[in-house]
């Protein structure tokens, strides 16, 4: 157990589909972060929320929406993906948005999109 | 810009015997560098990191890691494996104080008995 939820931890969805994956930490983190791991390439850094805040983007795609409604919860609304978007997606948090601190992963939603 | 590369996508090895997973990073500022670990269906793992001061770092689960500036290297080590070391190892690199984890492809380390 690493502090850090991710549910659901499977989800088959449509093209046409609306879903949102949850991430909750209770660790006291003021940063968290979306990755996408897709098999035979490197962990994309996706989005980060400092203090509820985004800071960064790394030129996601539109059809993927982040929410951060407090410092324990990160949502990721999915609308309208492609087959390509079927990955792991791992969220994370750390002390501060300064990757020099640890950073704790939760176990991932494996997404499926058919 | 910053970029990890692991060489070995895939390490087999037996029981009891020595391994290292290599990593290389490019940066031309000074770097934060870590190994996580993920096993099968699990999130990542910090195993061990790099900040400053001496090069050698020991990590969790006997593994340990050597900065070596000159070779922009930071390679996993660990002197006697288990079946249980079976997983997946990503190395990352952080540039100076900002807030980008850099990671690499993954080395998947498979213990054979």
């Amino acid at each position: 157990e690493t502090g850090v939820t991710q549910t659901p931890r499977h989800l088959v969805m449509g093209m046409t589909n609306k879903k949102s994956l949850k991430c909750e930490q209770h660790l006291g983190h003021n940063a968290m972060y979306w990755y996408k791991q897709s098999a035979k390439k490197p962990l994309e850094l996706m989005f980060v929320y400092s203090l509820e805040e985004r800071v960064e983007n790394n030129s996601v795609p539109s059809r993927f929406s982040p929410e951060c409604p407090n410092s324990s919860h990160l949502f990721l609304h999915l609308h309208t993906l492609q087959p390509e978007d079927s990955a792991l997606y791992l969220c994370a948090s750390s002390q501060v948005a300064r990757m020099n601190t640890e950073a704790f992963f939760g176990q991932g939603t494996r997404l499926t999109v058919v | 810009a910053q970029s990890v590369t692991q060489l070995d996508s895939q390490v087999p090895v037996f029981e009891e015997a020595p391994v290292e997973l290599r990593c290389n990073y490019s940066s031309s500022v000074s770097v934060y560098l870590f190994w996580y670990v993920q096993y099968p269906n699990q999130g990542l793992q910090l195993l061990l990191k790099y900040l400053s001061g001496s090069t050698l770092v020991k990590g969790i689960n006997g593994f340990e890691a050597e900065f070596n500036k000159s070779q922009t290297s930071f390679h996993l080590r660990k002197p006697s494996v288990h079946i249980s070391d079976t997983a997946e190892y990503f190395c990352a690199v952080s540039e100076g104080d900002t807030d980008k984890l850099i990671f690499g492809t993954g080395t998947r380390l498979q213990v054979f008995p």
